[in-house]
């Protein structure tokens, strides 16, 4: 069976300050990868997603994240994080349906 | 391109009653995923269906249910409910289907009961 886990529930950071959400995999085979984002009050929105290929992607809203098979990590990161950054973010992975993560709080200080 | 649309956005009910939930994907998209989202429990799988059939399902109680219809329009309804249902219900639409991870998310439909 397939599982996530994202070991951080709260995370603070101030505007302009580089962002790392952690997470990490459960699965045999090669994985698919996803984050989402979660603004408050709305459903979930795709940021990026690895299947295959290069191991760092890039995202919508300047999110990258790499996956690391030796690590089992797909860590979510941002140079210089924004107000508007300011949601919960989950980490996925398929191909079993879709597994999501317990999610990640994180707070933007200005 | 319009988006997922989930009716109602809020109801109440009280334990014992019956809910349907309403989701209409994105145009030309088969498959509808639903999704259950509580503070306690986060992100949890219900059922897929794809092209008027259940691909797949998660560990619910048989008191969930769904079902499609040819247009893709699906609904989920939730029978006996329960103080514990009380949550957001997230309906998704995919091209591909869930296991290709790429989905498009409603605003969800929020289910409280009293």
């Amino acid at each position: 069976a397939q599982s996530v886990t994202q070991p951080d529930i709260h995370i603070t950071v101030s505007e302009g300050a580089s962002l790392e959400l952690r997470c990490n995999y459960s699965y045999g085979a090669t994985p698919y990868l996803f984050w989402y984002v979660q603004s408050p009050g709305q459903g979930l929105q795709l940021l990026l997603k690895y299947f295959s290929g290069d191991t760092l992607v890039q995202g919508i809203k300047g999110f990258e994240a790499e996956f690391k098979r030796s690590q089992s990590s797909f860590n979510l990161r941002k140079p210089s994080v924004h107000w508007s950054d300011a949601a919960e973010y989950f980490c996925a992975v398929a191909p079993q349906a879709l597994t999501f993560g317990s999610g990640t709080r994180l707070q933007v200080q200005p | 391109k319009a988006g997922v649309t989930q009716t109602p956005r809020y109801l109440i009910k009280t334990r014992g009653q019956q809910v349907t939930l309403s989701c209409s994907p994105i145009s030309g998209h088969r498959s509808v995923s639903w999704y259950q989202q509580t503070p306690g429990q986060g992100l949890q799988f219900l059922f897929e269906y794809f092209s008027e059939t259940q691909r797949n399902k998660g560990n619910f109680p048989g008191r969930f249910s769904g079902r499609q219809f040819s247009n893709s329009r699906s609904e989920m309804n939730v029978s006996t409910l329960e103080l514990g249902d009380s949550a957001l219900y997230l309906c998704a639409s995919s091209s591909g289907g869930a296991g290709t991870g790429e989905l498009f998310f409603g605003e969800g439909s929020r289910l409280t009961v009293l």
